[in-house]
């Protein structure tokens, strides 16, 4: 089956610590997303790709870093200069990048501070 | 940024009955899609509907879109207990590269 996995679903930080969210898309779409959701609110954009060894800074994109290297990964680190981290991550793909095209979400990894 | 901003906020209904959801918008769009999100669970996508559009369908769900009052419904008809889950409207503020999502309502369906 196609679709998005991200891994881990739950990951603790420690103080001055970088963790990386993995995300894996199997779908050969060309953009890629990653979002933040705090509690009762809706999603807020850090970084997306749209094709590549290409990305863009979202709303939300300091202390946050990604990588394309590959179109099926498009892997976010959560820098110790992200000094509120505790959040529900999401990672999206659609075919290409453009508004007009549906986003295939994965479910998410839960990022709390230890 | 811009955002669609959803209305209510929380609705509760029984199952049978339609839900009613409301989007509004500050700039104008080409594009505005609908999601879904159950609990702890990534968004699916439910529904787009260009600017030059004024209604969808999907099974149950119809999404119309006013662009004079910049705004967006979306009604579930016969509503079911597996209906239960947060709804969110995504706008692009009249560029492609992206979209906004609003803060959703969320719909409770009682059994």
């Amino acid at each position: 089956d196609g679709g998005i996995t991200q891994s881990p679903k739950y990951l603790f930080r420690k103080e001055g610590q970088n963790v990386t969210l993995s995300c894996e898309q199997n779908l050969n779409h060309d953009a890629m997303y990653w979002y933040r959701q705090d509690p009762g609110q809706g999603l807020r954009l850090i970084y997306y790709s749209q094709i590549v060894n290409d990305f863009q800074k979202g709303d939300i994109a300091e202390g946050y870093s990604v990588s394309r290297e590959k179109k099926e990964s498009f892997p976010l680190t959560v820098t110790s200069a992200q000094k509120n981290p505790t959040a529900f991550y999401l990672c999206a793909s659609s075919i290409w990048g453009g508004s007009n095209q549906p986003q295939h979400f994965g479910d998410g990894t839960r990022l709390s501070i230890l | 940024s811009q955002q669609g901003e959803e209305d209510p906020q929380a609705l509760s209904i029984q199952e049978g009955e339609n839900a009613t959801m409301n989007c509004s918008y500050k700039t104008s769009i080409n594009n505005l899609q609908w999601y879904r999100q159950n609990s702890g669970r990534g968004l699916v996508h439910l529904i787009l509907i260009r600017s030059n559009e004024r209604e969808k369908h999907s099974g149950r769900l119809r999404v119309t879109l006013d662009t004079s009052k910049k705004s967006s419904s979306l009604l579930i008809t016969a509503s079911r207990a597996a209906d239960t889950a947060s709804y969110f409207c995504a706008t692009d503020g009249g560029g492609y590269q992206k979209v906004t999502f609003g803060t959703g309502t969320k719909l409770q369906v009682i059994p």
